[in-house]
């Protein structure tokens, strides 16, 4: 299996603290992708960086990608309680998203 | 907004039983997607669907095959559940860009 490895598994900070995230993976890749999930839900589409970017912003969130390293990190600033959820990273090695590869995730607890 | 839906949001089947999942989109979208969920690994890859009658395996089709009859619905079957599929079940779906559009997901429970 390809699957990326995401760490932390787990992350509890409060409410106004930044939250980092970091994801590795281990071939080429096209474009890597965050995604995140609320409890008992389905995943939403979160960021898309290109293998040819090294950063990129949406709003609160800011994604690096190091290819050499085979890594990526997201941050989300200023964080709300509602960021509460889990944080995946995909691996597109196709550019068509036609099969992607998900890390494990990290679940992120944002208290008030 | 694209939109993905699941048959059931929860599911609950005896060893043995035969189960239908079904997935269905409403943007005309090409590929369609399921993937299961468990506790620790992440998103695995079941099936997966190109066009309507096409399919092909993903990491994990042992226990599982799938049909797709019509562009928007991709089921996934169950033929004989057991308890190692109890777990939750995602669909997807892409088309033309780049990301995929996940329905709310089924927690199948297999007793």
């Amino acid at each position: 299996s390809q699957q990326g490895e995401e760490d932390p598994q787990a992350l509890s900070i409060q409410e106004g603290e930044n939250a980092t995230m970091n994801c590795s993976y281990k071939t080429s890749i096209n474009n890597l992708q965050w995604y995140r999930q609320n409890s008992g839900r389905g995943l939403v589409h979160l960021i898309l960086i290109r293998s040819n970017e090294r950063e990129k912003h949406s709003g609160r969130l800011r994604v690096t990608l190091d290819t050499s390293k085979k890594s990526s990190s997201l941050l989300i600033t200023a964080s709300r309680a509602a960021d509460t959820a889990s944080y995946f990273c995909a691996t597109d090695h196709t550019g068509t998203a036609s099969k992607l590869t998900f890390g494990t995730g990290t679940r992120l607890q944002v208290t008030l | 907004d694209v939109k993905v839906t699941q048959s059931s949001r929860y599911l609950v089947k005896r060893t043995g039983e035969k189960v239908f999942l079904e997935c269905v989109q409403d943007m005309d979208h090409e590929n369609m997607f399921w993937y299961r969920q468990d506790p620790g690994l992440g998103l695995r890859l079941i099936y997966f669907s190109y066009d309507v009658k096409m399919k092909e395996k993903g990491d994990i089709p042992e226990g599982y095959s799938v049909s797709r009859e019509k562009k928007e619905r991709f089921s996934l079957i169950l033929e004989s559940a057991s308890t190692n599929q109890t777990s939750m079940y995602l669909c997807a779906s892409i088309g033309g860009r780049e990301t995929q559009y996940f329905g709310p997901g089924t927690r199948l429970l297999v007793l």
